[in-house]
């Protein structure tokens, strides 16, 4: 069975800390992918990124970057120096051949103060 | 632009009335989802097209009814059946499924039964 657990279920920062979102997954497949969504309060969700399995090398993209590590079965996501225009709900999700479909994860509801 | 349309955005119905929420893509792709997400949660998948006249149910298909006579576009259905339709739903598409590339999603429509 598939799974994904984002336990932080809100966090407020004040602009210009960094934050960390945490994600662990749970899947039998070797073969999978994982994704970060954010959701704003417009409610369309906007893709961040996608990783798979077989790359576990951490991704840096502006302030935002990625912490893949499969021995413990985490995607974490940072954002340094958040911003205003952080705040949003942020999805975890996992996609894996025998599934045939994405599981995504609660949810992370991010504000960040000015 | 290419995009995912989706409307209304907010949709008001009495209990008992079937209603039909549109989802146009003009993208070119393939595949098509319906999400149902309800607050606090994540996104639970309904239903899925990967090519034209062909959809599948998702986790939570009961109640509600799809088709995908074209491949822009793949109307969903709330029947009187579902017991419990207020949520917001999400439309997206892939390129194709289920490889796990990008989901774009739309906009989203806010029902309520009144």
């Amino acid at each position: 069975a598939q799974k994904v657990t984002q336990a932080q279920t809100e966090i407020s920062v004040v602009e210009k800390e960094d934050v960390t979102l945490d994600c662990v997954y749970e899947t039998r497949d070797t073969t999978y992918y994982l994704f970060w969504y954010k959701q704003p309060p417009s409610g369309e969700l906007v893709f961040l990124i996608r990783r798979n399995s077989f790359d576990e090398q951490n991704e840096i993209s502006g302030r935002y970057s990625w912490n893949f590590q499969k021995s413990t079965s985490s995607f974490n996501f940072t954002i340094t120096a958040s911003q205003v225009v952080d705040s949003a709900v942020y999805f975890c999700a996992l996609g894996s051949g025998s599934a045939r479909q994405l599981t995504f994860g609660s949810g992370t509801q991010l504000t960040v103060l000015p | 632009d290419g995009g995912i349309t989706q409307s209304p955005k907010y949709l008001f119905r009495k209990e008992g009335q079937n209603v039909t929420l549109s989802c146009e893509q003009n993208l070119n792709h393939d595949a098509m989802y319906w999400y149902r997400q309800d607050p606090g949660q994540g996104l639970r998948l309904i239903y899925y097209s990967q090519i034209v006249n062909d959809f599948q149910k998702g986790d939570i298909a009961e109640g509600y009814s799809v088709s995908r006579e074209k491949k822009e576009s793949f109307p969903l259905t709330v029947t009187s059946a579902q017991k419990n339709p207020t949520a917001f739903y999400l439309c997206a598409s892939s390129i194709h499924m289920p490889s796990f590339d990008e989901q774009f999603f739309g906009p989203g429509t806010r029902l309520t039964v009144l």
